[in-house]
C-alpha cells in the first residue's frame, strides 16, 4: 500500500449528468477527508469520516452532493445534476492522527460541459 | 472570509538562495499550522508543521517559524533547489479538529 488512491483521474461529463467519485484511503488510517480545489484556490474542507460515521460535512457541499464510506474503508463522493461551477479538482485524504497533518491522494479533475 | 492567507502568489529565488513563503491567519483558535507542496497533477504533499507552543521547528532544508502573536508563519528554504519549485500551501487546524484550512498558495520557482 503506497498511499492515497482515487479513481478517475479525469471526468468530463454533461450539465446535469451524475458522476461518482472513489477514493482507497491508506488502509490503517481510520480517518479520511473530501477537499476541493479550484483554480487559484488553496483545497476547501468539504466532509469528512471517522471510520463509516460522516463526523463534518462544510455548507459547500449542496444537497447535491453526497459522500459514502460504508464499511470504513473506500469512500465515493457522488455529484448529482453537475454545473458548470462543480468543475474542480476534488482531493481526498486519510489520517490516523486526530488534528496533524494527513496523506492527500491525486485528485479526480471533473470537468463540466 | 478567509482565515488563512498567503499574500504572495509567486516567489522566484536564484538556486543556493533562501526562500522565504509567508502565512498570516486570523483565526485565534488555530493551533496546529502544517505547509504542503504540490507539484502539477499531484495532490498536495506534506512538508512540516509546527505546534502554537513552539515558535520554530526545523527539518533539513526547511524551518518554519511561528509569530503568534502576529498571526504570522514563514516557511524558510535553505539552500533553494530547483526541485522546490512547486506551489506551496500554508494550513492551519485546531488540534481538538479535523478539517484544514488552507492559504491561497505560492508559487515557487527556482532559478538554476
Amino acid at each position: 500500500d503506497t498511499g492515497v488512491s482515487q479513481n478517475p483521474r479525469h471526468k468530463i461529463t454533461k450539465r446535469g449528468q451524475n458522476v461518482t467519485f472513489r477514493c482507497d484511503p491508506i488502509s490503517e488510517h481510520n480517518r479520511l477527508y473530501w477537499y476541493r480545489q479550484t483554480l487559484g484556490q488553496g483545497p476547501e474542507f468539504l466532509t469528512y469520516f471517522q471510520n463509516e460515521a460522516q463526523l463534518e460535512k462544510s455548507r459547500l457541499l449542496s444537497d447535491r452532493f453526497s459522500a459514502e464510506r460504508p464499511k470504513g474503508s473506500f469512500s465515493t463522493l457522488e455529484i448529482q445534476r453537475t454545473e458548470q461551477g462543480d468543475s474542480a479538482m476534488y482531493l481526498c485524504a486519510s489520517s490516523r492522527n486526530r488534528g496533524r497533518g494527513y496523506t492527500f491522494g491525486s485528485g479526480t479533475r471533473l470537468t463540466v460541459v | 472570509d478567509q482565515q488563512v492567507k498567503q499574500n504572495s502568489p509567486s516567489l522566484s529565488v536564484q538556486e543556493g538562495r533562501i526562500s522565504i513563503l509567508n502565512c498570516d491567519y486570523t483565526n485565534s483558535m488555530f493551533d496546529y499550522f502544517l505547509w504542503y507542496k504540490k507539484y502539477p497533477a499531484e495532490g498536495p504533499t506534506f512538508l512540516i508543521s509546527i505546534s502554537s507552543i513552539k515558535d520554530k521547528n526545523e527539518d533539513g532544508r526547511f524551518t518554519v517559524f511561528l509569530n503568534k502573536s502576529a498571526k504570522h508563519l514563514s516557511l524558510h528554504i535553505v539552500p533553494s533547489q530547483p526541485g522546490d519549485s512547486a506551489v506551496y500551501f500554508c494550513a492551519a487546524t485546531k488540534s481538538s479538529g479535523d478539517k484544514l484550512t488552507f492559504g491561497t498558495g505560492t508559487r515557487l520557482a527556482v532559478r538554476p
